[in-house]
């Protein structure tokens, strides 16, 4: 089973360039987030969507930052303008549902992109 | 911020000795999964915790949700080369499905 696919892997931009990447989930996952990771800190959520519909981005800058997910599947997240402080890892998950009661599926996470801005 | 605090942040270990990291919140937790992170690598599942003083083991790693379901603990007994990366815990409250991660605990192995 192919796992949670990422490009690029890295990123280097100047600021104030736009900056996208692109998730591609597992097959069949229905939930796909998107994760902010700092240097030395773990994951901290920006956008959970279930299908194509975000039901969770309380936490995405949206000021300059922009996700989609239009058929359900696939999930860009967008960068505009990059701030210096953007510089990090961004991971995208993905989970076969989030499920309810006590117990939620485990997230699979994708390799990230590295983003670096100069 | 994070709400789940996880120590210590760094935990350099003998090879082949125990040690145990701990994971607490100020908060009632629904549910609490573990995950590892192999340095460059991204983070993997280990084992979901739900019921209140559940214990479950994976070979060497023995996981541990508190009675009052606010701290966690992972325990590795006869540490390995194999076992060098950051292990995080990740809290779920009640009626919310937002997963909180904590900052890690990076572990080194002496050889």
């Amino acid at each position: 089973e192919a796992g949670v696919v990422q490009s690029p892997r890295y990123k280097i931009i100047e600021k104030k360039q736009p900056v996208a990447f692109w998730c591609n989930p597992i097959s069949g996952h229905n939930t796909l987030y998107w994760y902010l990771q700092n240097l030395g800190q773990g994951p901290e959520l920006l956008i959970r969507y279930e299908n194509e519909e975000a039901v969770d981005d309380s936490q995405l800058p949206k000021d300059r930052f922009s996700a989609e997910r239009l058929k359900g599947v696939d999930s860009t997240l967008k960068i505009q303008p990059a701030e210096l402080g953007d510089s990090a890892v961004y991971l995208c998950a993905s989970s076969s549902g989030s499920g309810q009661g006590g117990g939620y599926n485990e997230q699979f996470f994708g390799p990230g992109t590295r983003l670096t801005v100069l | 911020g994070q709400q789940v605090m996880q120590i210590p942040q760094y935990q350099h270990v003998q090879e082949g000795e125990d040690f145990t990291t701990y994971c607490n919140s100020s908060t009632t937790l629904s549910n609490i999964q573990w995950y590892k992170q192999r340095p460059g690598g991204h983070p993997v599942f280990l084992i979901q915790l739900v019921k209140s003083g559940e214990v479950k083991k994976q070979k060497r790693l023995t996981f541990q949700f508190g009675e009052a379901k606010k701290n966690s603990s992972l325990h590795i007994t006869a540490t390995q080369t194999t076992d060098v990366g950051t292990y995080f815990c990740a809290g779920r409250r009640a009626n919310d499905y937002k997963l909180s991660f904590g900052a890690g605990t990076t572990v080194t192995v002496r050889a």
